[in-house]
C-alpha cells in the first residue's frame, strides 16, 4: 500500500486567517493528484485534478500547487471562512502497471474555522 | 440531476448474512469505484471498475466482491459480513481518465455487522 501523508492531522484558525496544509505521496511514477473537500454528513467534494509538475489551481480563495519531483502538494485557503471548516482530502494516482485506476487517500486534514 | 446512488444508507446486520449495497450512476461514466472510511484512516479503496465486465482489486478487498454487468451499476456484496467491516461506505464514478476526471460520490452507506 502507497504512504501518503498529509498534515497536520487537525488545524483550528479565527475567520480571516490564510491556512495550508500539505499532502506528501511517492515522487515516483506519479501520475495524478486528486484534493476533495468533505463536510461532516455530506459526501467528498473533489476540488482540484493535478497532474503537472509546478501546477497550481484555484477556485475561489482556495488553491493548490504541485510539486510531483519531491513528492507534495500544498493546499491554501485565503481569508477563511467558518463554511470552510472541513475535511480535505488528497488522493494519489501511481502511473502505469497494473496500478492504474488505483487511487490512495491520506487520512486528511481537519479544518476547523472559529467565528 | 446527476448523481451517484447508494441503497441503503444505513444498515444494521448480523454476522455472516450476505448483504448487497447498491450503486448506480446515471452521468454514463465508465470509472466506478468503492471505499471504506474509518476513523483516522482516510478513505480506503475497496474495488474499482474501469468499464463493464472490468474490475480490480484496490488495498482492502478483502471480504468483498464486486460485479459491473451494466455501466450504471456496481454492486458492492459482502459474502460473509463480519464486525470488522462495520465502516462508512462511499461509491464514486468518474468518466475515465481520473488524470483530468474528478470523482463524484455518492450520499454513503453506514453499516453495522453485529
Amino acid at each position: 500500500i502507497l504512504n501518503v501523508e498529509q498534515s497536520p492531522q487537525s488545524l483550528h484558525v479565527q475567520e480571516g486567517d490564510s491556512t495550508n496544509f500539505t499532502c506528501s505521496f511517492p515522487s515516483s511514477n506519479f501520475y495524478a493528484l486528486h484534493w476533495y473537500r468533505w463536510e461532516t454528513a455530506k459526501s467528498p467534494e473533489a476540488l482540484f485534478v493535478m497532474t503537472l509538475n509546478g501546477d497550481e489551481k484555484k477556485k475561489g480563495r482556495i488553491s493548490a500547487t504541485l510539486n510531483t519531483k519531491e513528492g507534495y502538494s500544498y493546499l491554501y485557503i485565503k481569508g477563511s471562512q467558518p463554511e470552510d471548516s472541513a475535511t480535505y482530502l488528497c488522493a494519489f494516482m501511481r502511473a502505469g502497471g497494473t496500478s492504474y485506476g488505483k487511487l490512495t487517500f491520506g487520512q486528511g486534514t481537519i479544518l476547523t474555522v472559529h467565528p | 440531476e446527476a448523481q451517484v446512488t447508494q441503497n441503503p444508507r444505513y444498515l444494521i446486520t448480523v454476522t455472516g448474512k450476505k448483504l448487497t449495497v447498491t450503486c448506480s450512476q446515471n452521468m454514463n461514466h465508465e470509472y466506478m469505484s468503492w471505499y471504506r472510511q474509518d476513523p483516522g484512516l482516510g478513505l480506503r479503496q475497496i474495488y474499482y471498475s474501469m468499464n463493464v465486465e472490468v474490475t480490480d482489486k484496490g488495498d482492502v478487498p478483502e471480504g468483498y466482491k464486486v460485479s459491473r454487468k451494466e455501466k450504471r451499476n456496481f454492486p458492492l456484496i459482502l459474502e460473509s459480513p463480519s464486525p470488522n467491516q462495520t465502516s462508512l461506505y462511499f461509491c464514486a464514478s468518474s468518466l475515465i481518465g481520473l488524470a483530468k476526471n474528478i470523482q463524484y460520490f455518492g450520499a454513503g452507506t453506514r453499516l453495522s455487522v453485529l
